[in-house]
């Protein structure tokens, strides 16, 4: 009865290939994340989902391109890989969007850029 | 400056040993403020909330001082099982749904 779970958990690919990475809540969330870790640890968030609406898109290039087709669901595909987009990637819900609303992250896609 | 910053150690304490962890940020408007605790190749987890008048939960206390803008993270006695990098987050007031700011994370290894 994973809370949040995303596929899949390890992902090796070449350069210019597009690839999908999957994420859904059963908690019952209304708003989804997904967060980017580089290699130096930084988690930097890079869209936000309230109700399949997206209304956080920080600076990410538009190869990358969140999809929600409902408000369990908040899938990532990324287009024309390159090697800077090593890194892993998680996704993650809160109860509300607000200020006080903690984070509950899956565990997280290792992508490897070849 | 960053918007949070920490000491990314690492810190290397014996068992049963007090350790402490201090984070800045620099957005004075911040409202909202957590510890994150994440183990190797796992996702960060909630260790605890921050409260304007500190709190405690067991042998974690966190505190926060707004004139400061710092807030720090207290662990007594040590476990072997406390070694983790522990983040220090953010969430500033007026700022988009849940964009939470992230340190680079305090590593932390408790040796017997």
């Amino acid at each position: 009865d994973t809370a949040v779970s995303q596929t899949p958990k390890y992902l090796v690919t070449q350069m210019g290939n597009d690839k999908s990475i999957k994420c859904e809540q059963n908690l019952g969330h209304d708003t989804m994340y997904w967060y980017k870790q580089d290699s130096k640890k930084f988690l930097k968030i890079m869209f936000s989902y309230n109700n399949k609406e997206l209304i956080i898109n920080e600076t990410v290039p538009n190869r990358f391109s969140p999809k929600s087709p409902d408000k369990a669901h908040l899938n990532l595909h990324i287009n024309s890989l390159e090697l800077g987009d090593s890194a892993v990637y998680f996704c993650a819900s809160s109860q509300e969007g607000g200020a006080d609303s903690p984070l509950h992250f899956g565990n997280g896609t290792r992508l490897t850029v070849t | 400056r960053k918007e949070v910053e920490q000491d990314p150690g690492p810190f290397n304490v014996p068992e049963g040993a007090t350790v402490a962890f201090n984070c800045t940020y620099s957005n004075s408007a911040s409202q909202s403020f957590f510890w994150y605790r994440q183990d190797c190749r796992k996702e960060p987890k909630l260790l605890m909330s921050v409260y304007s008048s500190g709190n405690e939960d067991g042998r974690f206390t966190a505190q926060l001082n707004r004139a400061s803008q710092y807030i720090s993270l207290l662990i007594r006695d040590s476990k072997l099982s406390d070694s983790a990098t522990y983040l220090c987050v953010v969430n500033p007031r007026g700022t988009s749904y849940g964009k939470l700011t992230f340190g680079q994370g305090t590593i932390l290894t408790v040796h017997p």
